[in-house]
């Protein structure tokens, strides 16, 4: 079966830096995408990941490693606006999107 | 940003009546995606369209039904609601990167009593 891992929870002080991880065991692998979800809000993109390695965009950074199936979503200078749950979504053999649960961040003053 | 609207926002109907939310987008995706998303369980696919009259199932499809007679239009009907349908309901079309990123739709607050 297709899975993806991530923490159902976090808690991080505003200023400081957290790391979410995300792991993945898909059909196939054709891109790995992070998404922000406020409460009450859709999704909305946040980064895209193909090729091994770090991509980054402002506050947030995004790694992947192929080989061991493994990306994390790096927020940096936490602002209370983060709060928010995280997807990791990867896209499989067929260019279907896989879903994780989502990691709610909490972001204490 | 991809123009992706649904209707209505927030719906509340009997147990036993039918019921169809509608999604319309405007920037030509071939693929459209209907989700629900439930406490703990993320985003589950509902049912996906790759085409005008080209429909497959998704992961949680019974109970749901679905149609495409436009690019634009993708319809969700639920046959005969269900307390177990509460949720919150996402469209969502893929283009962008790779064409697979997904826009999604505001949602729809979905309660069955």
């Amino acid at each position: 079966g297709q899975n993806i891992d991530q923490p159902t929870e976090m808690t991080a002080t505003e200023g400081a830096i957290v790391q979410i991880n995300c792991t993945y065991q898909t059909s196939g692998f054709n891109g790995l995408f992070w998404y922000q979800q406020h409460a009450g809000e859709a999704p909305t993109f946040l980064s895209y990941n193909v090729l091994d390695g770090l991509e980054e965009k402002g506050r947030f950074s995004s790694f992947l490693s192929r080989s061991k199936g493994y990306s994390y979503l790096l927020l940096k200078e936490l602002q209370m606006k983060d709060s928010a749950s995280y997807l990791c979504a990867v896209t499989d053999s067929n260019y279907q999107l896989i879903w994780g649960a989502g990691t709610k961040l909490i972001i204490k003053p | 940003d991809a123009g992706i609207t649904q209707s209505p926002r927030h719906k509340v109907t009997e147990t036993g009546t039918p019921v169809t939310l509608r999604c319309h987008q405007t920037e030509n995706h071939r693929y459209m995606y209907w989700y629900r998303q439930d406490p703990g369980h993320g985003l589950r696919l509902i049912h996906y369209s790759y085409g005008v009259k080209d429909t497959d199932k998704g992961e949680v499809s019974d109970g749901y039904s679905v149609s495409r007679s436009k690019t634009e239009d993708f319809l969700l009907t639920l046959e005969s609601a269900t307390s177990s349908q509460t949720s919150v309901y996402f469209c969502a079309s893929t283009g962008g990167i790779s064409d697979t990123e997904a826009f999604f739709g505001q949602g729809t607050r979905l309660t069955v009593v």
